[in-house]
Parts: C-alpha cells; sequence; structure tokens
C-alpha cells in the first residue's frame, strides 16, 4: 500500500524556470493538499481540493497554481522559480471521520532555486 | 486565521523520563487537535488526535485537551532516544486542512 507518493524527490530550478511537482494517493481520499515547510516556519498550506473538480488557495499560494486531475492526483506548478520557492514540498490527503481527519503525508519533495 | 502556537525548544529531557509538550491554539471553536512526529529529512506522521476535553492516552502517548484554556498537551511516559524528533500540534480548519505549530523539538539523552 503506496499511500501518497510525490514525484520528484529532488530538483534544482534555475530562477524563471517552471516544474510540475507530482502527487498521486490511493486511499480512495477526496481531499487533497499541498504544504510547504521552511525553517522556522513550519508547515503551510499552499492549495487544497477538497474534492475532485475543486481547488482553493490557502495561506501562501502566491506563485502557484495547482490541478486535480481525478480523484487520486493533485499537482503543484511553479511557472516561474523564485528562490523564495526554496522549500520542501508535502502532499497530503485526507477522508473526515466524524470529528477527526486523519492527513496522511508524503514523503516530500525537497526544491532548490538558485 | 487560526493560529497554534509551539515553545520551539529545543526541549531535552533524559532516557525514562516524562516528556511534556505544550500547544495553545486561538481559536475558541477549534473542535478536533492533532500530535504529529516529524524525525529530521522525513515526512510527519500521526500520533494521535483528540477532539473531547480530558485525556486520551495510547500506549506511551497521552493527548490532553483543555478546551476552556485553549490548550493541548502531548505527554510521553519512558521517553526513549526514538522519541527524539520534532512534535507538531495541530488543528482542524474550515476546510478539513490541519493548522499546523512551528514545532517543538525533543531530545531525549541516553
Amino acid at each position: 500500500n503506496a499511500g501518497v507518493t510525490q514525484t520528484p524527490k529532488f530538483q534544482v530550478l534555475k530562477t524563471g524556470q517552471s516544474m510540475t511537482l507530482q502527487c498521486a494517493q490511493d486511499m480512495n481520499h477526496n481531499s487533497m493538499y499541498w504544504y510547504r515547510q521552511d525553517p522556522g516556519m513550519g508547515l503551510r498550506l499552499i492549495y487544497y481540493s477538497a474534492s475532485e473538480g475543486t481547488t482553493d488557495k490557502g495561506e501562501v499560494p502566491n506563485g502557484y497554481n495547482v490541478s486535480r486531475l481525478n480523484k487520486r492526483e493533485f499537482s503543484l506548478r511553479l511557472e516561474s522559480a523564485a528562490p523564495s520557492q526554496t522549500s520542501v514540498y508535502f502532499c497530503a490527503s485526507s477522508e473526515l471521520r466524524g470529528s477527526g481527519n486523519t492527513i496522511y503525508f508524503g514523503e516530500g519533495s525537497w526544491l532548490t532555486v538558485v | 486565521q487560526k493560529e497554534v502556537e509551539q515553545n520551539s525548544g529545543p526541549l531535552s529531557v533524559p532516557e525514562g523520563a516524562i516528556a511534556s509538550l505544550n500547544c495553545t491554539y486561538s481559536d475558541r471553536g477549534s473542535q478536533s487537535f492533532f500530535w504529529y512526529r516529524q524525525y529530521s529529512g522525513k515526512s510527519p506522521e500521526l500520533i494521535m488526535f483528540i477532539y473531547s476535553n480530558g485525556d486520551k492516552e495510547d500506549g506511551r502517548f497521552t493527548a490532553q485537551l483543555n478546551k476552556a484554556s485553549q490548550y493541548v498537551s502531548l505527554l510521553i511516559r519512558d521517553s526513549q532516544p526514538s522519541d527524539s524528533a520534532t512534535y507538531l500540534c495541530a488543528v482542524r480548519g474550515s476546510q478539513g486542512n490541519l493548522i499546523f505549530g512551528k514545532g517543538t523539538k525533543l531530545s531525549v539523552k541516553p
């Protein structure tokens, strides 16, 4: 059982280049998320998708776009990378269960923009 | 905007001691609370969640919730060096996402 799978794991980009981070989950979850994690800043929500066909901005959406391709896949695109986007990116998915909401994370993608 | 506050640490405890990790939150209407553990270079993994006032125990871990004081804590009994990690407190947001604190780094010394 793979859970949440992200690719690539490591990437170095030059300023101004574009790239897409891919994410897929095999748990049949409706909701998917993209977070970024920076030293001293904790995990911050970039975008989320509550269900297939919907996407919404999180806390730090500027410079990013997302696509919910189907129920399994949720991609994050950097159109013109900037050094400030150097970070660790985590994709996650969840299914609401009563008052709990267990979010499962992928292994992370380490992105460096030079 | 909901906020979650944690002491960044590091918190250092000797092996076998009780480690106490604390978290406060700003939104009195928050219902669900989560503790995640994150080892260096790894992704966060869920330890437990709690949504009722009082204590919830799972093995060596106990989560405590006090909604009146807007306070959540995690106790780790018989701490082991393998418990050394960053512990993230989170509350559920209005869209099902989790809002995280910045984490407390725990170091358990042999």
